[in-house]
């Protein structure tokens, strides 16, 4: 089955920083990625949809120079959590899709925290 | 209104009972209709879709309404393995999705 490849997994890092995650479909290519924040006892909240090769689209409320996504390829992703605050700590978790959505492909989700 | 909405729960059954979560959605055009499991502090995973005639697959039944604009989710001769988090997810086109808030499900010996 298809497989989304999230890394890393868990990362610690001072507040000020900033901090990649990297999203790679590995056996499909994926024309759609998403990525969602998860605040604990809560539900998955949309951050931005990125199609390859343009610009993402981000949710409102979310900052776009903040939450940096490059999607320059169709089996990468790459979130940018810059100038990192302790409130920006969370789990965040990116999504691929190969037909428009349908059918979403998990990745294993990286834990922030910011000290 | 949400998009979608989902009684958070929690929901605690014995072992061996049914039980059944709805979730609603507000957009008629929407398309296309999941349901993903989630295990505490992972990602989710797709569980069922939901097709317009209803489907089923082992103790689990998925079911579309259209007309009353809600989806279902029941499960049989509930597990300890079954506790987890239900995510209801809707497509309404476009790569437009939504999430429900999850219901939360705890499985009791």
């Amino acid at each position: 089955g298809a497989v989304v490849s999230q890394h890393p997994s868990r990362v610690i890092c001072k507040s000020g920083t900033s901090v990649k995650i990297e999203c790679r479909s590995l056996d499909f290519q994926a024309t759609t990625m998403f990525w969602y924040r998860q605040f604990p006892k809560q539900s998955l909240m949309l951050m931005a949809t990125s199609n390859e090769g343009s610009k993402a689209t981000y949710e409102q409320g979310v900052e776009k120079d903040k939450f940096l996504i490059n999607h320059a390829s169709l089996t990468l992703s790459t979130l940018t959590v810059t100038s990192a605050h302790p409130e920006d700590s969370s789990f965040y978790i990116c999504s691929a899709s190969a037909d428009s959505g349908l059918v979403l492909h998990f990745g294993n989700g990286t834990r922030l925290t910011v000290t | 209104r949400k998009e979608v909405e989902q009684d958070p729960g929690p929901f605690n059954v014995p072992e061996g009972a049914t039980v059944a979560f709805n979730c609603t959605y507000s957009n008629s055009a929407s398309q296309s209709f999941f349901w993903y499991r989630q295990d505490c502090r992972k990602e989710p995973k797709l569980l069922m879709s939901v097709y317009s005639s209803g489907n089923e697959d082992g103790r689990f039944t998925a079911q579309l309404n259209r007309a009353s604009q809600y989806i279902s989710l029941l499960i049989r001769d509930s597990k300890l393995s079954d506790s987890a988090t239900y995510l209801c997810v809707v497509n309404t086109g476009a790569n437009n999705l939504f999430f429900g808030t999850g219901t939360r499900l705890t499985v009791i010996p």
